[in-house]
């Protein structure tokens, strides 16, 4: 059902990095500078992480990054730590007042 | 506090209809527009449609437009959204979402089950 693919899991160790694909089409995450990406815990709303591709709110550390090469979007997080743990997801605008989201990232800190 | 509180979970039957509430509080609620979006168990989001809460001006997605309404009462300021003829792959839980700088969801209300079964 998602539109934009993502890997279902990804995992590391504390302190390593850790990179989340998120890919679309030249019609959504190739055509527009409006990648986000969220995270979400159990049972819980999503929180935003990042916007605009590259773009963290306040608040977010900067051992989050984004990027964007072509139709596939990344989201990296170095230093990884224990609360990074949870779901990510991302989401892309896709013109004409539409979103598309990811199926979602499953991170685990091992 | 800015938030979005929505209201609780709903059981209904297959082509009932139900309606949803998000009240913002801690912010001017006229700023934004409101998203609403839903995740069925396991999915990732899926974006339903927003709501200017300025004027009331809407945009639904292909997939529901025949079945959704989405309006807002300044007033108290809530969102509401309205979906009909519910079906059972309507379950879900339903999120309210502000738009923030026209492309983000930055605030997100608590989510709201909603759950279609005979």
């Amino acid at each position: 059902q998602s539109v934009l693919t993502q890997p279902p899991s990804a995992s590391g160790s504390p302190g390593q990095s850790v990179t989340i694909s998120c890919t679309g089409s030249s019609s959504d995450v190739g055509a527009y500078e409006h990648v986000s990406w969220y995270r979400q815990h159990p049972d819980k709303a999503p929180t935003l992480l990042m916007y605009d591709v590259t773009t963290r709110p306040s608040g977010v550390p900067d051992r989050f990054s984004g990027s964007k090469s072509g139709n596939t979007a990344s989201l990296t997080v170095s230093g990884l730590q224990a609360e990074d743990e949870g779901v990510y997801f991302c989401s892309s605008y896709a013109g004409s007042y539409t979103w598309l989201f990811g199926g979602g990232t499953k991170l685990t800190v091992l | 506090q800015v938030q979005l509180v929505q209201s609780g979970a709903e059981v209904k039957k297959p082509g009932a209809s139900v309606k949803v509430s998000c009240k913002a509080s801690g912010y001017t609620f006229t700023n934004y527009a409101m998203a609403w979006l839903r995740q069925a168990p396991g999915q990732g989001p899926e974006w339903l449609g927003w709501l200017s809460t300025h004027n009331n001006n809407t945009f639904y997605a292909r997939k529901v437009q025949d079945r959704v309404s989405m309006t807002s009462d300044t007033s108290t300021n809530t969102a509401f959204l309205d979906l009909r003829g519910l079906k059972s792959d309507d379950t879900a839980t339903y999120y309210c979402a502000r738009i923030w700088g026209g492309y983000q969801f930055d605030l997100w209300g608590q989510g709201t089950l909603v759950t279609v079964s005979s």
